[in-house]
């Protein structure tokens, strides 16, 4: 069974600070990874899509890493804002289904 | 330039009752798609499209129809709605998957079955 499973569940950072979360999958064939913002009461939003043969990408503060070898990606916040807070939700496609992490909450604190 | 547009963002409904969600894109996108979010878990898959009149079941289909008479709009019904359908539902759409193209949300609607 294809899963995506998300590290830490949630993490209090101050703000400035810089993070990093992880995301570990067992999804083949892989298709593509992507990372997704969700605000409280919203829907998400796409911050990042990665296919095989990129192992980095930024959008902003926000540095997705991909290492399709070890099935591991890390997700990177650089000098966090108090609208950083949100959770981040890691998606694995394979032959395009998609996988959906449990996502990590991450509330930044001033 | 709206995105995906939900209805209605609340509701309450007794054991049995039944009712329409309504999402409309104004993307131009084939794929539309309903997925429910409950605490702790990953979106999980309800129905999906791949173009107007076409409809597929995905991981949780039991309990839910749908139908995408209109390339922008796709329903979610619930027949007699349960407990176990409480959760927050949300429609995406995107362009086909090999396109590597993001999913575009909704901001959902929130289900209570009491």
């Amino acid at each position: 069974k294809n899963q995506v499973e998300q590290s830490p569940q949630s993490l209090i950072i101050l703000e400035g600070k810089n993070c990093t979360l992880q995301c570990n999958y067992t999804v083949s064939p892989f298709s593509n990874l992507r990372w997704y913002k969700q605000d409280t009461g919203r829907g998400p939003v796409s911050l990042t899509i990665m296919t095989f043969s990129e192992n980095t990408k930024s959008n902003g503060r926000y540095t997705a890493t991909l290492d399709a070898d070890t099935k591991q990606s890390s997700l990177h916040i650089t000098a966090s804002q108090l609208s950083d807070s949100a959770s981040y939700i890691c998606v694995v496609s394979a032959s395009y289904k998609l996988s959906f992490g449990a996502g990590t909450t991450v509330t930044v604190r001033a | 330039n709206a995105g995906v547009t939900q209805t209605p963002k609340f509701r309450v409904l007794k054991t049995g009752q039944s009712m329409t969600l309504l999402c409309a894109q104004d993307m131009n996108h084939e794929y539309m798609y309903w997925y429910r979010q409950d605490p702790g878990m990953g979106l999980r898959l309800i129905h999906y499209s791949v173009g107007e009149g076409t409809t597929a079941k995905g991981e949780v289909p039991d309990g839910y129809n749908v139908s995408r008479l209109k390339k922008q709009n796709f329903l979610l019904g619930l027949e007699s709605a349960a407990p176990s359908q409480t959760s927050v539902y949300f429609c995406a759409s995107s362009h086909p998957p090999e396109r590597n193209s993001p999913l575009h949300f909704g901001n959902g609607t929130r289900l209570t079955v009491t």
